[in-house]
């Protein structure tokens, strides 16, 4: 079946780290492959997103590569902020029983200090 | 930016009421979603619609209902709230032919 594993968290960074946040995929077919974020006490806003293999999706300083080789779409930050403390959901479009459907990962939550 | 509101923000309720949860987009979507979210952050699809009058049940199973008889609007009913439907409620909605979903900015109930 369909399935998104990322990363557990909660991670802990200081401002201006590195940041990556892992995840990989289990799907049939092509999947469109989808980062959202969850600000507290808000809903999901999407991030970014990839269509395709080698797609590159880009978003306030993040980006994600799809990679159909490793079923993977890493969550990547050269330098993060305290504003970008969050949770972050992985997530993949798939086809189940005729139904088009957003798979979601389990959530990594992520601290930023200043 | 996606105009997708849900009412109330907040809501905390004795056992037993019965409570419905409003979601409405002004976007024109044809489907819409309702998920619930644990405390431990994952989402679970609850009920979904892919246009009027179509409901369908989601991943898990909830004692809640949904009704779809505007496009715009997508409500969620629960008959008798229980301590156990203590949760956030988050809808999204999405266009035909697309696959990102726009989210509201959920409900967060509590049942005592």
């Amino acid at each position: 079946g369909n399935s998104v594993t990322q990363m557990e968290g909660p991670v802990t960074l200081s401002e201006e780290a590195f940041l990556t946040i892992n995840c990989t995929y289990t799907a049939t077919g092509y999947p469109s492959l989808f980062w959202y974020v969850q600000y507290p006490g808000e809903g999901l806003q999407l991030l970014l997103k990839a269509t395709k293999a080698d797609d590159k999706g880009s978003n306030k300083g993040f980006e994600a590569t799809y990679r159909k080789e490793t079923t993977s779409f890493h969550l990547e930050k050269g330098s993060v902020q305290v504003s970008d403390s969050a949770v972050y959901f992985c997530a993949l479009s798939a086809t189940q029983g005729g139904s088009e459907k957003l798979v979601f990962g389990k959530g990594t939550k992520l601290t930023v200090n200043p | 930016e996606a105009d997708i509101y849900q009412t109330p923000r907040y809501l905390v309720i004795g056992t037993g009421k019965k409570i419905t949860l409003e979601c409405s987009q002004t976007m024109g979507h044809d489907k819409m979603y309702w998920y619930q979210q644990d405390p431990g952050m994952e989402l679970h699809l609850i009920h979904y619609s892919y246009g009027v009058n179509s409901t369908e049940k989601g991943d898990l199973s909830s004692e809640s209902t949904v009704s779809r008889i505007r496009t715009e609007h997508f409500p969620l009913t629960l008959e008798s709230a229980r301590p156990s439907h203590t949760s956030q409620y988050l809808c999204a909605s999405s266009a035909v032919g697309g696959d990102t979903q726009y989210f509201g900015p959920g409900t967060r109930l509590t049942v005592l």
